[in-house]
């Protein structure tokens, strides 16, 4: 149990392009997602916090007008990168929150690793 | 949260235990340890977490100091495919966020 996907899983776009990824909890329902982003050879940064129906919590630094967060339903959330650069390219993680979950216990999807050209 | 301090990198041979240590000289009472690991080009994955008690589970096991400023996470026969980033995460018990450190390389040899 406790599955966490991401799609896609890679994705190559070019720059001035919008990138959307998706983030599912597949057997259960997710009150609150993270998005984190991960640089090569550098630990995971966390970008926001999502919570469904409700605007995104964006960490200090990460512009939300690029970065739209939007979790529209219990089990899935997305994260779309608006005209993106080559500074963009990233691997793109999402964890879910079991709702209900007085631990806010996390459970991490497999990563989209984005690449802009 | 409090901050951790764990070594960049650590060898062990297969089949030995694997005993990564991790300081949080600052934590607080209502703090708990939490050890994740992440293999390469993977999405993180949950190990263990503790308050005061050592605590074990089916992958690892977890020992906290009487005074909770240090903790070693231990692999009681490591494997190749342990070989990970481990990270060690002081989190306040409900609080919603993980802040992840550098961690520490465990490369597990043949």
């Amino acid at each position: 149990g406790a599955v966490v996907s991401q799609h896609p899983s890679w994705v190559i776009c070019k720059s001035g392009t919008s990138v959307k990824i998706e983030c599912r909890s597949l057997d259960f329902q997710a009150t609150t997602m993270f998005w984190y982003r991960q640089f090569p050879k550098q630990s995971l940064m966390l970008m926001a916090t999502s919570n469904e129906g409700s605007k995104a919590t964006y960490e200090q630094g990460v512009e939300k007008d690029k970065f739209l967060i939007n979790h529209a339903s219990l089990t899935l959330s997305t994260l779309t990168v608006t005209s993106a650069h080559p500074e963009d390219s990233s691997f793109y993680i999402c964890s879910a929150s079991p709702s209900g979950s007085w631990d806010y216990e996390q459970y991490f999807g497999p990563g989209t690793r984005l690449t802009v050209t | 949260d409090a901050k951790t301090t764990q070594p960049p990198s650590m060898d062990c041979a297969e089949g030995r235990a694997a005993n990564l240590p991790c300081n949080h000289s600052t934590i607080s009472g209502n703090e708990y340890v939490y050890w994740y690991r992440q293999i390469h080009s993977q999405g993180p994955q949950y190990i263990i977490h503790g308050l005061k008690n050592n605590e074990t589970n089916e992958m690892a096991s977890l020992i906290i100091t009487e005074d909770r400023k240090s903790s070693t996470l231990i692999l009681p026969h490591a494997t190749l495919r342990d070989t990970a980033v481990y990270y060690c995460i002081v989190r306040v018990q409900g609080g919603n966020k993980l802040v992840f450190g550098a961690g520490t390389i465990l490369r597990v040899k043949s």
